[in-house]
């Protein structure tokens, strides 16, 4: 597809459980962004990768979320010991090129994880 | 940090009206400001963005103005249609992130 791709679409999760989630980005897209998103709120920013490198992980909210990009293409954001707070849909960006903050981002449909 | 602030939180338009939404931002050195349309349980979809350099941008209904002495900006949609109903948010570039704002639902009430 030529979009940028998330899954799973949903995530049920009991809290403690740990979770990961998959983001394919648009092909050639050097720049990947996570950000978590809350009911009735705006996208936060989480992580962002250029490439391989992960060269921003300040939004990180704690030590339990992790991300990587191997390879530079497939991304996966993984969160250990979930709880309750971690509920949200996670949305996935991308962008093409590396120059700063000066690129549309391109958005996947998201992964809503519910936490029981 | 950067902060950015959207205003109204919810509009409500007649069918064929305009609607206006406001946002601000704090860091003056944002140069790059995107507007996402974003439907019940569907990705943000980019429908406008301008540059620092750039004082207005027009895309048939949609347009943006920025100012960036007074550090605001502004979604413009005229004529609207039931089918722009969705949330749409702001958003301003502060290094290689977005910072969004906090969304404003738009209904077109027919």
């Amino acid at each position: 597809g030529a979009g940028v791709s998330q899954s799973p679409r949903y995530k049920v999760a009991k809290r403690g459980q740990d979770v990961a989630l998959r983001c394919d980005p648009i092909s050639g897209h050097v720049s990947l962004f996570w950000y978590q998103q809350a009911l009735g709120q705006g996208p936060e920013f989480l992580t962002y990768f250029q490439n391989e490198a992960q060269l921003d992980k300040s939004g990180l909210p704690s030590d339990r979320f992790f991300a990587e990009r191997p390879e530079g293409s497939v991304s996966t954001l993984k969160i250990q010991r979930t709880q309750q707070e971690d509920s949200a849909v996670y949305l996935c960006a991308s962008s093409l090129g590396v120059q700063r903050g000066n690129q549309p981002q391109h958005f996947g449909d998201g992964t809503r994880l519910s936490i029981l | 940090g950067e902060n950015v602030e959207q205003h109204p939180s919810t509009l409500s338009v007649q069918e064929g009206d305009s609607a206006v939404i406001k946002c601000t931002y704090s860091d003056s050195a944002s140069n790059y400001f995107p507007w996402y349309k974003q439907e019940l349980g569907k990705r943000p979809q980019l429908i406008i963005d301008i540059r620092s350099n750039v004082g207005e941008k027009k895309d048939q209904r949609i347009a943006v103005t920025l100012n960036k002495t007074a550090k605001h900006f502004s979604l413009h949609i005229t004529e609207t249609q039931p089918e722009d109903s969705a949330v749409y948010f702001c958003a301003a570039s502060v290094g290689q992130n977005f910072v969004f704002g906090p969304g404003t639902r738009l209904s077109v009430l027919p």
